[in-house]
């Protein structure tokens, strides 16, 4: 069966700064990997994904996040954050087989001015 | 264009009731997918419909049940409401069966007294 594992329940981070938010899969057939974004109190917003093709995939707000099928992981990384980037981010996996996709628990963002 | 939208916002509703929820796809999507958020969780699978058949059912009870119209727009329904069911439900939409791009709307967010 799939899983998803989000490593970091709260990622804090300054204003400007580097942050990466990890998430690791686990499954024995070939996936769509994706990263969403929810703001409070706000429905599901897709960052990127990556279905096929280059590990590295580019997303709105400046978000990237890279494929690496040996440690099946789709980490996501923004080079410098803003108060904007609050809210809480989900990895979620599907694979060619299954309609479903399957969430990891979130990890909440938190800048720090 | 409307994005997906779901009906009512909130509700609230008291055990043993029964209570029946929303999902207008966007406009073309023949995919619609409903998934239960309970607070500080990740989105948990209920159901995926397409093209007016029911295409995956994750692990709840049968007092979930849901269905599809001709419009492709869904309808959620609970059952004998347990504490438990509060949660934000979420509708997504896609264009073809599979995930490979999934929009989600706001949410109902469900109380349950």
């Amino acid at each position: 069966a799939q899983s998803v594992t989000q490593l970091d329940s709260q990622v804090p981070v300054f204003e400007e700064a580097p942050v990466e938010l990890r998430c690791n899969y686990s499954s024995s057939v070939s996936v769509y990997l994706f990263w969403y974004v929810q703001y409070p109190n706000q429905g599901l917003q897709l960052l990127l994904k990556y279905l096929s093709g280059s590990t590295l995939v580019k997303g709105i707000n400046g978000f990237e996040a890279e494929f690496n099928k040996s440690q099946t992981s789709f980490h996501l990384r923004k080079p410098s954050v803003h108060i904007s980037d609050t809210a809480e981010y989900f990895c979620a996996v599907s694979s060619g087989s299954n309609y479903q996709l399957i969430w990891g628990a979130g990890t909440k963002l938190i800048i720090k001015p | 264009d409307a994005g997906v939208t779901q009906s009512p916002t909130h509700l609230i509703k008291t055990r043993g009731q029964q209570v029946t929820l929303r999902c207008s796809p966007i406009s073309g999507h023949k995919s619609v997918s409903w998934y239960q958020q309970v607070l500080g969780q990740g989105p948990q699978f209920i159901f995926q419909y397409y093209e007016k058949e029911e295409r995956g059912r994750g692990n709840f009870p049968d007092r979930f049940s849901a269905r599809q119209f001709p419009n492709y727009s869904s309808e959620l329904n609970v059952n004998a409401l347990l504490l438990g069911d509060s949660a934000l439900y979420l509708c997504a939409s896609s264009s073809g069966p599979m995930n490979t791009e999934a929009f989600f709307g706001q949410g109902t967010r469900l109380t349950v007294v």
